[in-house]
């Protein structure tokens, strides 16, 4: 069964650390990978889309991929307690079955 | 710009009643449509996912049931809930055509079975 796994947390940093969140997949012929942040009681929100090997930067997030470990982070810098959230890992599955892939989340804790 | 809306916001509904909750997309054509849903403490779960008017995919056996009546809406139902159908319910839409897959959530519809 492909899975996604991510670390429950909580994971707590002061404010203005850099937060890192970690994400391993199983499916080797993943293809895309996605960062949604999700507030309590919303919806997930995305922050960031991923899929060749290396860093994307967006701001004060940063995307990193190494399919080869089958790992995928996400790093925050300067965090801010406005980051505080649930923070999903989403992953595209290979194959025809083009349907994206969820670990369970990871919640983020940035104190002031 | 693209947006998506869903409605109710909450419900509160009893035990062996019916359900509908309706989503629907402005600004985009032939949007690949989905139904999430999030329990308490639990990740997200597909549901449903429609490619178009007419075309329902369901992924896990249950009392749910969708349909896709027009291009831009996406209606999930039951004829009676479990308690078990309690939960955060999220629509989901996709670009057409989108390599990437990047799928898109509407603000989502809290269902309290009691």
């Amino acid at each position: 069964q492909k899975e996604v796994e991510q670390n429950s947390g909580p994971l707590s940093v002061p404010e203005g650390a850099i937060a890192s969140l970690n994400c391993t997949y199983s499916d080797r012929g993943s293809q895309s990978f996605f960062w949604y942040r999700q507030y309590s009681g919303k919806s997930p929100e995305l922050i960031m889309f991923i899929y060749s090997n290396g860093d994307k930067e967006d701001g004060r997030f940063t995307a990193q991929l190494n399919k080869a470990s089958q790992y995928v982070s996400l790093l925050i810098r300067d965090s801010q307690p406005s980051d505080s959230a649930t923070y999903l890992c989403a992953v595209l599955n290979a194959g025809n079955n083009r349907k994206l892939i969820w670990g369970l989340g990871t919640s983020l804790a940035v104190n002031p | 710009s693209q947006t998506i809306h869903q409605w109710p916001a909450t419900l509160v509904q009893p035990v062996g009643s019916p359900l509908s909750l309706e989503c629907t997309v402005e600004g985009t054509s032939n949007p690949n449509l989905y139904w999430y849903r999030q329990a308490a403490g639990r990740g997200l779960q597909l549901l449903f996912y429609s490619v178009g008017i007419g075309q329902i995919s369901s992924e896990v056996p249950q009392n749910l049931s969708a349909s896709r009546p027009q291009d831009r809406q996406f209606i999930l139902s039951s004829k009676k809930l479990l308690l078990s159908d309690s939960g955060f319910y999220l629509c989901a839409w996709r670009r057409w055509g989108d390599f990437q897959e990047t799928q898109y959530f509407g603000p989502g519809t809290r269902l309290l079975v009691l």
